[in-house]
């Protein structure tokens, strides 16, 4: 099975509200990376994370590595939220980014 | 800030030709990297180069080759193209070390007729 899996696969969302998207890993990550895949194709970093939480404006992460899962909270979904989300897990903090396993994203479309 | 730039953003090729993906970085990087992505599947790591004229093997590594240039320039091969490799090639570069997250470029897509 997936090593990082991430859901819900698609997700669709009205203009200004609300959700939540997810990943479990059944590998021992010790650090987890948030990606935004914009239309133009570049992956654009959005978090890092060790287990702790994050917040940068209208995003919020957190990431349990005892119970293996990491969340990307979007508040006040905005029409350029749009794209594909991915979430990489690094398996140790000394680790390189060469080590990361990727999920297969979640494709989010926000809706006016 | 910086930016990474892939060259051709669409490449065309036969099969069986060999083919070359370029990238170029003016983050001033230690590591470059390049990844597949599969539609609807996650990045997999083909090489990666800690420094110049370094060269690191991913999961992905076979039927490709690499070569690291320059300290900004990190460029991918496939061998022999076939029509079960068209993709999207990304390149990435980051910092060496704990903490450094991953820069990428907007990526080239690779067509075999």
């Amino acid at each position: 099975g997936d090593k990082v899996k991430q859901s819900p696969s698609a997700l669709s969302l009205q203009e200004g509200t609300n959700s939540a998207l997810r990943c479990n890993f059944s590998i021992a990550a010790t650090t987890v990376q948030w990606f935004l895949q914009n239309p133009r194709g570049s992956l654009i970093n959005l978090f890092y994370l060790v287990p702790g939480t994050k917040e940068n404006g209208r995003l919020k992460s957190a990431f349990d590595s005892k119970e293996s899962y990491s969340t990307l909270h979007i508040r006040d979904a905005q029409l350029e939220d749009s794209g594909t989300y991915f979430c990489a897990a690094g398996p140790n903090s000394g680790g390189s980014n060469a080590k990361l396993t990727f999920g297969k994203g979640t494709k989010l479309s926000v809706k006016s | 800030g910086g930016i990474i730039t892939q060259t051709p953003k669409f490449l065309i090729g036969q099969e069986g030709q060999k083919l070359t993906l370029k990238c170029q970085q003016n983050f001033n990087h230690d590591t470059m990297y390049w990844y597949r992505q599969d539609s609807g599947k996650g990045l997999r790591l083909i090489y990666y180069s800690i420094t110049e004229n370094d060269l690191q093997k991913g999961d992905l590594s076979e039927g490709y080759d690499a070569s690291r240039e320059k300290k900004s320039s990190f460029s991918l091969t496939v061998t022999s193209a076939q029509k079960n490799e068209m993709a999207v090639f990304l390149c990435a570069s980051s910092i060496t070390g704990v903490g450094n997250t991953l820069y990428f470029g907007e990526g080239s897509r690779l067509i075999v007729v």
